[in-house]
């Protein structure tokens, strides 16, 4: 199985400015069709999660271009700017490329 | 709009059997795959297995072999998850989503709290 592995944990971080998070593939995420099935998810406290960024750095309808994703084979990064306060939750990478899918184990995005 | 809406929470008793359900709304239910998904009280996303309402075909994640079984029903667009010979490790959040054109959950249920207590 393809093990995603995401740091930091937690982060805290003032209204306004800016974080990343990493993940972490154990083998490279590129299909044999030549796309990369990295996702990004937000799950608020309480809900369901919610598709934030497809295949490494394409936003989800809907989704602010705040959010950012970048990042090839087996390294991957989220950028959030300018942070508000609705964007509190865990957010998880997943892959989409090898079954069984597998997601990181999440990282708490806390406002200061 | 694209919805998918989980039947209620279920307490069930070790060894007994759940039928969760996920019934599509707002696109052709046969034209994408159901996802479902565990999530322990805190901890994180466990992917279960798929089922193509389009033709019936299953996957299962090694680990959920024997433990789920999906069905669909096309006449009413309801996908169904049978959760068998429970324990209290099956104690979890269990959420359906659909898979999207770029191997994504591009929309998820609400979740389903399944309790295992005697």
């Amino acid at each position: 199985d393809v093990v995603m592995t995401q740091t930091p944990v937690s982060l805290s971080v003032s209204l306004g400015g800016q974080v990343s998070i990493s993940c972490r593939s154990s083998q490279s995420l590129v299909h044999n069709n030549g796309n990369t099935y990295l996702s990004w998810y937000l799950q608020k406290p309480g809900q369901s999660p919610q598709l934030l960024i497809y295949k490494v750095s394409n936003r989800f309808s809907g989704i602010s271009d705040r959010f950012s994703g970048s990042g090839s084979g087996t390294d991957f990064t989220l950028k959030i700017s300018r942070v508000e306060p609705d964007d509190l939750g865990v957010y998880y990478c997943g892959q989409g490329t090898q079954y069984p899918l597998t997601f990181g184990s999440g990282t708490k995005l806390e406002i200061k | 709009q694209v919805q998918l809406q989980q039947s209620g929470a279920e307490l069930a008793k070790p060894g007994t059997s759940v039928k969760l359900s996920c019934k599509a709304s707002g696109y052709t239910f046969t034209s994408y795959y159901i996802y479902w998904v565990k999530q322990r009280p805190g901890q994180g996303l466990e992917w279960i297995g798929y089922i193509y309402p389009g033709n019936g075909g299953t996957y299962y994640s090694e680990k959920f072999k024997g433990k789920a079984t999906f069905t669909a029903d096309t006449s009413s667009s309801t996908a169904y998850m049978l959760l068998g010979s429970l324990t209290p490790e099956d104690s979890a959040y269990y959420f359906c989503a659909r898979r999207g054109h770029n191997n994504v959950f591009d929309y998820w249920g609400q979740g389903v709290m399944v309790t295992v207590s005697s």
